[in-house]
């Protein structure tokens, strides 16, 4: 069965530091899409990425970048000099690929990120 | 209106009233999902429209009755629920997966919803 682990429950920074959420996932299939996606206090889930099971080069995208490794099944996110902006709770999902159906999202169980200032 | 829409943004209600949720997507998407949020769980898949027909159930509890009258609009009717159903219910929407390409799920703002 698939399963996303976010291990870090809560993380807290001073503005400026970079700090890097984990994000370790089980699948059995050899193609899966991995998504990120960030839910600020007002509570709509904002998607930041997807990336596809063969696409294994990192992302960077201004401040975030991100680490995907097949060999330890792992998708992690990096913020670099972080703003207090960015504090939000941070859910890693993943999908298997889907050709019929509508696709399913597996997510993990969040890691609230306070940035302080 | 842009995006993925959900009326009311707050709700409370007692455990013998009946209401509805609203959602309402405006990105052309053909699949339409409800996601439960409670405290302490991650986020549950509850249902899932392809072309307004449900394909999935996460086994949940008849109390809880969804209606798709088209791509674009999804509701969850709401009767007789009990106070651990308090939780934020999100909606979201994406293109069906074509040939195993998923396709990226775009959330709305939820709705709080508080059963006393």
């Amino acid at each position: 069965a698939q399963k996303v682990t976010q291990a870090q429950t809560e993380i807290s920074v001073v503005e400026k530091e970079d700090v890097t959420l984990d994000c370790v996932y089980e699948t059995r299939d050899t193609t899966y899409y991995l998504f990120w996606y960030k839910q600020p206090p007002s509570g709509e889930l904002v998607f930041l990425i997807r990336r596809n099971s063969f696409d294994e080069q990192n992302e960077i995208s201004g401040r975030y970048s991100w680490n995907f490794q097949k060999s330890t099944s792992s998708f992690n996110f990096t913020i670099t000099a972080s703003q207090v902006v960015d504090s939000a709770v941070y859910f890693c999902a993943l999908s298997e690929g889907q050709i019929q159906g509508a696709q399913k999202l597996v997510f993990g169980q969040g890691t609230r990120l306070t940035i302080n200032p | 209106e842009t995006g993925v829409t959900q009326t009311p943004r707050h709700l409370v209600m007692g455990m013998t009233n009946k209401k509805s949720l609203k959602c309402e997507q405006h990105l052309g998407h053909n699949a339409m999902y409800w996601y439960k949020q409670s405290a302490k769980k991650p986020l549950e898949l509850m249902f899932v429209y392809n072309f307004k027909e449900q394909t999935e159930n996460n086994s949940v509890p008849s109390r809880f009755s969804p209606e798709c009258p088209n791509s674009s609009h999804l509701f969850l009717h709401l009767h007789t629920l009990q106070p651990e159903d308090s939780a934020l219910y999100l909606c979201a929407s994406s293109q069906l997966p074509l040939s195993g390409v998923t396709d990226t799920q775009y959330f709305g703002p939820g709705t709080r919803l508080t059963v006393l």
